[in-house]
C-alpha cells in the first residue's frame, strides 16, 4: 500500500529536549516536505526537498532541520524545542511539485511544555 | 512570494445546498492551483486541482474556476452531503521559489442534515 509514515503520532516533550520526527514514504517520490498546520493559519512549509541530499528553507524553517540521506526518509530535527513549536506536522510526498499530488503522512501532533 | 487568501473561514450550509469555497492569489505568474479537503483528525487529501491553462474542471460534484485575470480561484460542491463536512485548504504555485506551494488559511465546511 502507497503511504506515508510518520513517527510518532503524539508526543508531549519538555523545552530543550532535542527531538525527531520521521517520515517514510513507499512511492519512489523525490520530492518530500514538511508542514506546520496550527488553527487558522492553514499550512506552512518548514523545509522541503527535491531530491537525496537537495533541501530547501520553507515559509518558516526558524528551529527545525531536517536531512535527506536517502530518497525514502525526511526526519524532521528539532533541536531545542520551545513552546511556540507545538502543533500538527505533516510530512508530504509527490512525484514533484507541480506533477501529481502531495500524499500526507497522518501528521504528528507535538507539545512543548 | 505568492500569498494566498481564503474565504469564508467558516461555512455552513444545508444538506443539498451548494457550497463556494473562494481563494485570491497575488502571484500572476502561479500556475497550479489544488484543492484540499480535511477530515477531522485526518490528513489533507487532494479533491481537486486545476492549471492555468484551463478555465474550469468538474469532477462529480465538486468543481473548480480559474479567473487569471482577477487572479482568484473558486471551489464549488453541488448537491451537498453530510460526509462533505471538513475543512478545505486552496492552494497556489510559487513560481519565484518553483518548489512551494502556499496554502490559503482554510475553510470549515458544516453540513446540516
Amino acid at each position: 500500500e502507497a503511504q506515508v509514515t510518520q513517527n510518532p503520532r503524539y508526543l508531549i516533550t519538555v523545552t530543550g529536549k532535542k527531538l525527531t520526527v520521521t517520515c517514510s514514504q513507499n512511492m519512489n517520490h523525490e520530492y518530500m516536505s514538511w508542514y506546520r498546520q496550527d488553527p487558522g493559519l492553514g499550512l506552512r512549509q518548514i523545509y522541503y526537498s527535491m531530491n537525496v541530499e537537495v533541501t530547501d528553507k520553507g515559509d518558516v524553517p526558524e528551529g527545525y532541520k531536517v536531512s535527506r540521506k536517502e530518497k525514502r526518509n525526511f526526519p524532521l530535527i528539532l533541536e531545542s524545542p520551545s513552546p511556540n513549536q507545538t502543533s500538527l506536522y505533516f510530512c508530504a510526498s509527490s512525484k514533484g511539485i507541480f506533477t501529481g499530488e502531495l500524499f500526507f503522512g497522518e501528521g504528528s501532533r507535538l507539545t512543548v511544555l | 512570494g505568492e500569498n494566498v487568501e481564503q474565504h469564508p473561514s467558516t461555512l455552513s450550509v444545508q444538506e443539498g445546498d451548494s457550497a463556494v469555497i473562494k481563494c485570491t492569489y497575488s502571484d500572476s505568474a502561479s500556475n497550479y492551483f489544488p484543492w484540499y479537503k480535511q477530515e477531522l483528525g485526518k490528513r489533507p487529501q487532494l479533491i481537486i486541482d486545476i492549471r492555468s491553462n484551463v478555465g474550469e474542471k468538474k469532477d462529480q460534484r465538486i468543481a473548480v474556476t480559474l479567473n487569471k485575470t482577477a487572479k482568484h480561484f473558486s471551489l464549488h460542491i453541488t448537491e451537498t452531503q453530510p460526509e462533505d463536512s471538513a475543512v478545505y485548504f486552496c492552494a497556489a504555485s510559487d513560481m519565484e521559489y518553483g518548489n512551494k506551494l502556499v496554502f490559503g488559511a482554510g475553510t470549515i465546511l458544516r453540513v446540516k442534515s
